[in-house]
């Protein structure tokens, strides 16, 4: 079986500030990884996606993310934060010989102060 | 490359009514999923389709729901004698035929039901 764990429901940083939200994945096989973004109102938006090449991925709007095997680990950083950047963030694993389907992280809900 | 279209976009209905949502897939995408998303939760799998084939229906996908893909383009989810309990939003999303691992899955912007 697999699942993900989004360790913080809730995240908040000031505008300029790193950003780390972390992630924890459970798969008995080599998974694939994704961030989506969702803000409110809005669908999802695919941030990055793992798929066992580099390590290191980076994505779109400055985010990147390192899987770490060891650690069972996916954690999605960025730099500098930007007001923009408020909105639900989902960590998602997925096992491509299941028909690609999607398993959702709980959500964290990043804020961004000025 | 319009992206995934869902209409309606919200929808209220009363309790016991039944409802029908659409969505149009990014064209020549073969895979359509349907999503369940529920406030303060992630979405969940519902079902999807490789062209107008069902290949998978999760256990949330009770004998009131119904999703179809006749011509292996559109899809519709229908919800018979709506409940309380159905209000959240409907996603969908569609994919290319996953040929590599980690396919993009792309998605719609989601229709509201609230159950009155």
């Amino acid at each position: 079986a697999q699942s993900v764990t989004q360790l913080d429901s809730h995240v908040s940083v000031s505008e300029g500030t790193p950003v780390l939200l972390r992630c924890n994945y459970s798969s008995s096989y080599s998974p694939s990884l994704f961030w989506y973004v969702q803000h409110p109102n809005k669908g999802l938006q695919l941030l990055l996606k793992y798929t066992s090449a580099a390590t290191l991925v980076k994505g779109i709007n400055g985010f990147e993310a390192e899987f770490k095997k060891s650690e069972t680990s996916f954690h999605l950083t960025k730099p500098s934060a930007h007001m923009s950047d408020a909105a639900e963030y989902f960590c998602v694993v997925s096992r491509y010989n299941q028909g690609g389907k999607l398993i959702f992280g709980q959500g964290t809900e990043l804020s961004v102060k000025p | 490359d319009t992206g995934v279209s869902q209409n309606p976009r919200h929808k209220i209905t009363k309790r016991g009514q039944n409802v029908t949502f659409r969505c149009d897939p990014i064209s020549e995408h073969n895979r359509l999923y349907w999503y369940r998303q529920t406030l303060g939760q992630g979405p969940e799998f519902l079902t999807y389709f490789q062209n107008e084939a069902q290949l998978e229906k999760s256990r949330l996908l009770s004998d009131r729901f119904s999703a179809e893909r006749p011509k292996g383009s559109f899809s519709t989810l229908e919800i018979q004698r709506t409940e309380q309990g159905d209000s959240a939003m409907y996603l969908c999303a569609s994919s290319p035929r996953q040929e590599t691992r980690g396919n993009t899955i792309y998605f719609g912007e989601g229709s509201w039901l609230t159950v009155v």
